[in-house]
């Protein structure tokens, strides 16, 4: 079993739609979560970072983190067709300096 | 304010042949990361360096060997390049988390 398991996808929504992307983890020790947007033949970029349990908004995203479920969310509002890229969730404990990466999920938002 | 850079951005290689990836970061961070990115396996780890002068192998190791030339730079050789090897390679620094370069696409023939 992978530590952290999300699906690939791909998601298809029209704009404007409401965007959910999920992540499943299995070490109870994660502490940091963190979401990636990488947009095709692109280096990731970080969107969201998030510790421990809760939610945290940065305009149109929302990630929320739910540590007794092990598992962690991104929303994405009034989706656009820029926000058409790849997902990934990462995240890491406190005792090391390593990033556990989910393989991704494409999103594609359709004009 | 460049953050980190990679080179080259694309490279064919036969098989058999070493070459060196590149990776700086002007952020003055000390902790530094190779990472590979295939089709539905996501991105694993190479090596990584926690602070200038140490090396750790990652999930993926073999076949690869790094320097951590500075605290600035960290290159990644291949010696003899295998087709398993074609892939694309990110290189990143931490502070509280990760920064990317735009990633070195290499094809091994």
């Amino acid at each position: 079993q992978k530590e952290v398991e999300q699906d690939p996808g791909p998601l298809s929504v029209p704009e404007g739609a409401i965007v959910s992307l999920n992540c499943t983890y299995s070490n109870s020790a994660f502490q940091y979560f963190m979401w990636y947007r990488q947009y095709s033949r692109k280096g990731p970029e970080l969107l969201m970072y998030t510790y421990s349990s809760g939610n945290k908004e940065d305009g149109r995203f929302t990630a929320q983190v739910d540590k007794s479920s092990k598992y962690i969310s991104l929303f994405i509002r009034d989706s656009q067709p820029s926000d058409s890229a790849t997902y990934l969730c990462a995240m890491m404990d406190t005792g090391f300096q390593k990033l556990v990466f989910g393989t991704g999920t494409r999103l594609l938002v359709s004009p | 304010n460049a953050g980190v850079t990679q080179t080259p951005k694309f490279q064919v290689l036969k098989t058999g042949q070493s070459m060196t990836l590149q990776c700086a970061q002007d952020m003055n961070h000390n902790s530094m990361y190779w990472y590979r990115q295939d089709p539905g396996m996501g991105l694993r780890l190479i090596y990584y360096s926690a602070s200038e002068g140490t090396t750790d192998k990652g999930e993926v190791p073999n076949g690869y060997n790094v320097s951590r030339l500075n605290k600035r730079e960290f290159s990644l050789r291949l010696e003899s390049a295998a087709p398993s090897q074609t892939s694309v390679y990110f290189c990143a620094s931490r502070a509280d988390t990760q920064y990317f370069g735009p990633g070195t696409r290499l094809t091994v023939l």
